[in-house]
């Protein structure tokens, strides 16, 4: 079974520019997080999608960053404009659900992201 | 607000026992996971607990005190491979996983 699959792995860009990162979870997955780590913490959830609709995106800084769900498969997260803040490595993951007893979610390699 | 406490670092001996700490106050409780993550790599699931008590996999063990909001991860007959960060992450009343910023496990020879 193929597991979370994100690209790009590493990005680098300069401040104000945009950058898009785009996730599949596994199949069958019907929950899909987008997490931020920087070195050295844990991950902070950004925005968590159930099917196509985003159920909790309050730490999403809605000024510059827009995510979006299609058809509750793909997803991309888009920073516009990127600040030097904002390098990190950017996590998604994937549950089969969100809510219930069990909730074992799968992270896919990450994006790093380098902003000069 | 809501609250994960684990030690940053630790170090251990190959073949010895190490125990991860972690405390927590959360918005209600729906189970606790703890994670594993290699440097510059995906976290990754190790053991998930809900009720009190102990849970035994292998060389790794997790217990749980919901009384106490307190957790360990056991760690036994360590291997160097076992060097890595490693995350208490408890899921709220809201079902939205807290996470703590993890300890940085080090083994040495």
């Amino acid at each position: 079974e193929a597991g979370v699959v994100q690209s790009p792995r590493y990005k680098i860009i300069e401040k104000k520019q945009p950058v898009a990162f785009w996730c599949n979870p596994i199949s069958g997955h019907n929950t899909l997080y987008w997490y931020l780590q920087n070195l050295g913490q844990g991950p902070e959830l950004l925005i968590r999608y159930e099917n196509e609709e985003a159920v909790d995106d309050s730490q999403l800084p809605k000024d510059r960053f827009s995510a979006e769900r299609l058809k509750g498969v793909d997803s991309t997260l888009k920073i516009q404009p990127a600040e030097l803040g904002d390098s990190a490595v950017y996590l998604c993951a994937s549950s089969l659900v969100a809510s219930g007893s069990y909730n074992e979610q799968f992270f896919g390699p990450g994006t790093r992201l380098t902003v000069l | 607000g809501q609250n994960i406490d684990q030690p940053t670092e630790m170090t251990a001996t190959e073949g010895a026992i190490v125990q991860i700490n972690c405390t927590y106050q959360t918005s209600g409780f729906n189970g606790l996971f703890w994670y594993q993550q290699h440097a510059g790599e995906a976290p990754t699931f190790l053991s998930y607990n809900v009720l009190d008590g102990l849970e035994e996999k292998g060389r790794f063990s997790s217990f749980l005190s919901r009384s106490k909001g307190y957790s360990y991860l056991l760690l036994k007959e360590l291997q160097m491979k076992d060097s890595a960060s490693y995350l208490c992450a408890v899921m709220d009343s809201n079902y939205q996983l807290i996470w703590g910023a993890g300890t940085k496990l080090i083994i040495k020879p």
